[in-house]
């Protein structure tokens, strides 16, 4: 059975913080995915890494794929009080994808 | 990105009664759709995978009798709760696999979900 270790999995940070979030396993996915999801509301897909070592941009938010494809990492920078939300991990080897437990950040103004 | 809607986005029913949620890919077409529960402060649970044209996979605990899934077309798939009580109460979130996609990615994209509340 894959497993994703999501860590941590509550995180409250002052606004213009950096921070980041870890995603861990001890199997190798094809490709890992980073969603974000807010209260009521379906899971939106931030980022697809596929290419171990890949590293993706996405604003102030930056996503990277382990060298062995087992793990990945979510660094914010500056965070703001509109990245509060949950965050998911979600890696794909078999089908379906495989979640983490995520990681519920909020960040106080 | 690809769109997925779902259907109602909030249902309140007496128990005994069933409900049907609908899931739709509104610009792709999906071969594959999964349905997940989620409690309240939690990741998601998958309940089963839905596929076009056959039989859903139900992963263990999931009783299928009680959470019917159909899969009539490439967009869209249903979850029928059966004989709903209080205990199926929360929020269903559909998704479904855009193939379009390059080679590798396996993606899925999700609906906004539904609440279901039942009394």
């Amino acid at each position: 059975t894959q497993l994703l270790e999501q860590s941590p999995q509550f995180l409250s940070i002052q606004e213009g913080e950096n921070l980041t979030v870890y995603c861990n396993s001890s199997s190798v996915f094809s490709s890992l995915q980073w969603y974000r999801q807010e209260p009521g509301e379906g899971p939106v897909l931030l980022v697809t890494v596929v290419t171990g070592g890949e590293v993706k941009k996405l604003k102030r938010l930056t996503f990277q794929f382990g060298d062995a494809r087992k793990d990945s990492s979510l660094h914010i920078t500056a965070a703001q009080p509109g990245d509060t939300g949950l965050y998911l991990c979600a890696g794909s080897g078999n089908t379906p994808l495989v979640f983490g437990k995520g990681t519920r950040l909020s960040v106080i103004a | 990105g690809a769109v997925v809607s779902q259907h109602p986005s909030r249902v309140i029913c007496k128990s005994g009664t069933s409900v049907k949620i609908e899931c739709r890919s509104l610009d792709f077409q999906a071969t594959t759709m999964f349905w997940y529960r989620q409690f309240p402060k939690k990741s998601l649970m998958l309940m089963a995978t839905s596929n076009e044209g056959s039989k859903a996979t139900y992963e263990q605990g999931v009783e299928k009798d009680k959470f019917l899934i159909n899969h009539a077309s490439l967009t869209l798939s249903t979850l029928t709760v059966t004989s709903a009580h209080p205990e199926d109460s929360s929020f269903y979130i559909c998704s479904a696999r855009d193939y379009r996609k390059r080679e590798g990615r396996n993606e899925q994209f999700f609906g906004p979900g539904t609440r279901l509340t039942v009394l």
